[in-house]
């Protein structure tokens, strides 16, 4: 089945900085990559979303980028402001025409950004 | 839209009692999936479900769980004779057409065994 590994496990960056996190996966046949922001206590709420027609995709601030060829994607977020704080999970589903895809998740990133 | 509603939110079981997880998906959506998450861990799949069919349940363990999906009602998740190792936070989420298109996740019960 389908193995998800992320990288690292925490992040401290500075107010302003960019952070990356960056995931693997081991299905080929996977098509579908959301992140997940989850802040202490709460749900985790999806934030964006990539498919594996496109490489690259943005909104705002955060960014993800996908190599299938290499089958890796990340997550980028510029200017970062301490709300970013929080633990990020990747993950990576197939898509059997849409009757399937359980997602399986990354063991997450602990993202603390410093005012 | 209420959004995905579990309850209770927080649940707390001696060892070899049961446990009882309510999940009601958001409206219009029939795909349910449930998640553990122990404390400084990932979300860890149990169980996929569309009303009145388990599609996947190759993440749950073999004995003292279940799950269902009735016709009418919410999605149970069942634990019988918990033990400790059971604490954790359960997720549900629902989907409508299965995880290409994203979940949305519940708040979670938070299952504390003593």
């Amino acid at each position: 089945g389908e193995n998800v590994e992320q990288h690292p496990s925490t992040l401290s960056v500075q107010e302003g900085d960019s952070a990356v996190i960056k995931c693997t996966y081991s299905d080929s046949a996977s098509n579908y990559f959301p992140w997940y922001k989850q802040e202490l206590g709460k749900r985790p709420q999806l934030i964006i979303d990539i498919r594996s027609n496109v490489g690259e995709k943005k909104d705002q601030r955060i960014a993800v980028t996908l190599n299938k060829t290499a089958k890796h994607f990340s997550l980028h977020i510029t200017e970062t402001q301490p709300e970013d704080s929080a633990v990020y999970f990747c993950a990576a589903s197939i898509d059997y025409g849409g009757s399937q895809g359980n997602l399986i998740f990354g063991k997450g990133t602990k993202l603390s950004v410093k005012p | 839209n209420a959004g995905v509603m579990q309850n209770p939110r927080h649940l707390v079981r001696r060892r070899g009692q049961e446990a009882r997880l309510r999940c009601s998906p958001m409206k219009g959506h029939s795909h349910v999936y449930w998640y553990r998450q122990l404390p400084e861990e990932g979300l860890k799949f149990m169980v996929y479900l569309q009303k009145e069919n388990i599609i996947d349940e190759s993440g749950m363990p073999k004995e003292r769980f279940s799950a269902e999906f009735p016709k009418e009602g919410p999605s149970i998740l069942r634990i019988q004779q918990v033990v400790r190792g059971d604490s954790a936070a359960y997720f549900c989420a629902s989907s409508p057409r299965g995880g290409f298109y994203g979940y949305t996740f519940g708040s979670g019960t938070r299952l504390t065994v003593v």
